[in-house]
């Protein structure tokens, strides 16, 4: 039962590296979610997919991408990275929302990246 | 626009003592509303939610949460804290169904600390 799992679990960079995020859910979970948690900010949200091949932004999706080429992956990939983009990084699935349904959203341990 | 507030960053609570931890919300039409839970280096946990029924929730580890629709509010609470509860918690609302798709908002966390 490994939900949703995510790598790396940590992660150093330089400046104006590239790096990919791995999502990985076992759910059959039709939505997937890249959030970014910082110290009194809560969670905001940076992209979402609502299937395979689909993707939207999200709060705050600048110097970001991400690709859903299978339906049980969701990856997120910094281009250029910057300081501003040290953060813990979390992926979260959920089914489709329907009457009855659970609503709710399952997480991933997350990814701890640090910009220097 | 959808969105939560958690006016407290921090409670602090002898342990036995009841606890409370508040939310309030803003969102057009029925709300739905959870509770999260995130321990140290950890992704966050489903406590509970209010979809529809009862306005006196019950969730994991004997967390409950009232819904009052009248003061806009999903305070969580538990009769008597224990220091394993100490954790920041996260307060959640989604829009009911309304044709397109509403996203799961989160508030900015409180920390709960629970003292011996």
């Amino acid at each position: 039962n490994a939900g949703v799992t995510q790598t790396p679990k940590f992660r150093v960079l330089k400046t104006g590296q590239s790096m990919t995020l791995l999502c990985a859910q076992d759910m059959n979970h039709e939505y997937m979610y890249w959030y970014r948690q910082d110290p009194g900010m809560g969670l905001r949200l940076i992209h979402y997919s609502v299937g395979e091949g689909t993707t939207a932004k999200g709060e705050v999706p600048d110097g970001y991408n991400v690709s859903r080429l299978k339906k049980q992956n969701f990856l997120l990939g910094l281009e250029s990275a910057a300081p501003s983009q040290t953060s813990v990084y979390f992926c979260a699935s959920s089914t489709r929302p329907s009457p009855g349904g659970n609503y709710g959203y399952t997480f991933g341990s997350g990814t701890r990246l640090t910009v220097v | 626009a959808q969105s939560v507030a958690q006016p407290e960053d921090q409670v602090n609570v002898a342990e036995g003592n009841p606890l409370t931890v508040k939310c309030t919300y803003s969102v057009s039409g029925n709300p739905y509303l959870f509770w999260y839970v995130q321990y140290p280096n950890r992704g966050l946990q489903f406590l509970l939610k209010y979809i529809t029924g009862d306005n006196l929730v019950k969730g994991s580890y004997g967390f409950e949460a009232e819904f009052n629709k009248s003061q806009t509010s999903f305070h969580l609470k538990k009769p008597s804290a224990l220091v394993s509860d100490s954790a920041l918690y996260f307060c959640a609302v989604r829009g009911a169904l309304s044709g397109g798709y509403n996203k799961l908002i989160f508030g900015a966390g409180t920390r709960l600390a629970v003292h011996p």
